[in-house]
């Protein structure tokens, strides 16, 4: 069964502080990763993309990577307007007709 | 240009009755998905409307259905609700050829069930 699972659950860092969340996944042939950003009481806001190992995208002071099971979202000097939950998905469907499968989030917290 | 419309933003029901959601798709897209997110977890896929046909649906019961009318707009309907259908309701629309590679997602409904 598809699988996507995210963590840590929650992380709080301080101002400049980078990290990385991760993204481990079971499916059976990878049509596609998402990272999307989600702020309290919105819609998930689309991030990245990725579609093969090794593959790496970036925007502003985030950047995605995959590999054959996971997928990284990296965090460089992060600022209090990154908090938010970020959530990863994989693409699955049949038939012409595709959905995301999305992992449960991981909430990020920057504090000053 | 508008994005995605959801309505309402916020509705409190009762266990054991009706409610209908509304979502206005982006202009230009003719696919609607719509998804459940409980507290504390990702968004969970309940089916897919294009061309006024359900085309997927993921597991939930039939007590979820919906509707796509011929401006794309669509609705969801959840029956004899109970307290775990608590959550808030995605709708996430598309073009048919891009799927979710072009998902727009709207603000959501948050539907509470006392």
């Amino acid at each position: 069964e598809d699988q996507v699972t995210q963590s840590p659950e929650a992380l709080r860092l301080q101002e400049g502080e980078s990290s990385s969340l991760n993204c481990s996944y079971t499916v059976s042939g990878l049509r596609g990763l998402f990272w999307y950003r989600q702020d309290p009481g919105k819609g998930p806001e689309f991030l990245f993309t990725l579609y093969s190992a090794g593959e790496e995208k970036e925007k502003e002071r985030l950047k995605a990577t995959l590999t054959k099971k996971e997928s990284f979202l990296h965090i460089t000097a992060p600022k209090p307007e990154d908090s938010a939950t970020y959530l990863c998905a994989v693409l699955r469907g049949s038939g012409g007709y595709n959905k995301l499968i999305f992992g449960a989030g991981t909430r990020l917290a920057v504090h000053p | 240009d508008a994005g995605v419309t959801q309505s309402p933003t916020h509705l409190i029901k009762t266990r054991g009755q009706q409610v209908t959601l509304r979502c206005s798709p982006k202009s230009g897209h003719d696919t609607v998905s719509w998804y459940q997110q409980a507290l504390g977890q990702g968004p969970q896929f309940i089916f897919q409307y294009y061309e006024e046909e359900e085309r997927q649906r993921g597991n939930f019961p039939d007590r979820f259905s919906g509707h796509q009318f011929p401006n794309y707009s669509s609705e969801l309907n959840v029956n004899a609700l109970l307290l775990g259908d608590s959550a808030l309701y995605l709708c996430a629309s598309s073009s048919r050829d891009r799927g979710p590679y072009g998902y727009t997602f709207g603000s959501g409904t948050r539907l509470t069930v006392v």
